[in-house]
């Protein structure tokens, strides 16, 4: 399996632009999770999916921030509008057994708002 | 919620030598303690993790301990490399909600 794959891998935008990072999860995994990392705030869960299914958001910042999961290979988050604070690395993770088992981080998405 | 604390922040340490690693919690019914390591450009990966049954769990270098009383766990890396320098994380999940916390991170650094 090539492991979790998220596109793209750097991003670099404009200030009120949409952003919309992508994921594929590891085929056969149930879980699959957005985090975000900064040197500030550290490893960051936005959203965890289930089944495919938003079982946890509370991490979302605010609203202009949202997630889906319209089927089991794929996963986009998007910014909208997008600010120079959201500046950070995205990654997404996925795991076979929800969340305290081994998750499986992808590459990152460097975002960079200007 | 859950706390994790993650100490040191940096770590520096000759090759061969040992390097340790502490993390507090603050959930006493976190029960899944993982530690990922990340390189430079990549995704965090799992080197090892435990359970709150066991109390101590070792894979080849690198071993963990679990003090469920005082609420700790530590990863010791014995016989240091060069190339297990990366930043290391200590995470805990407690039932009580959904999140792996993870801890600030410890950037290790093995020089020759």
């Amino acid at each position: 399996d090539a492991g979790v794959i998220q596109s793209p891998r750097h991003e670099v935008t404009e200030m009120g632009q949409e952003v919309t990072l992508r994921c594929k999860p590891i085929s056969g995994h149930n879980s699959l999770f957005w985090y975000r990392q900064t040197m500030m705030r550290g490893l960051e869960l936005l959203i965890y999916f289930n089944n495919n299914v938003p079982i946890d958001d509370s991490g979302m910042p605010e609203d202009r921030f949202s997630a889906k999961m319209p089927n089991a290979s794929f996963s986009t988050l998007k910014i909208q509008p997008s600010e120079p604070r959201d500046s950070a690395v995205y990654f997404c993770a996925s795991s076979s057994q929800g969340v305290a088992t081994e998750a499986f981080f992808g590459q990152g998405t460097r975002l960079t708002v200007v | 919620g859950e706390n994790v604390e993650q100490h040191p922040s940096t770590l520096s340490v000759q090759e061969g030598d040992s390097a340790v690693i502490k993390c507090t919690y603050s959930d006493s019914a976190s029960n899944y303690f993982p530690w990922y390591k990340q390189e430079l450009g990549k995704g965090p990966q799992l080197i090892i993790d435990i359970r709150s049954n066991v109390g101590e769990k070792k894979d080849q270098r690198i071993a963990v301990t679990l003090n469920k009383t005082a609420k700790h766990f530590s990863l010791h890396i014995t016989e240091t490399q060069p190339e297990d320098s990366a930043v290391y994380f200590c995470a805990a999940y407690s039932n009580s909600g959904y999140a792996l916390n993870f801890g600030k991170g410890t950037s290790l650094l093995v020089t020759p």
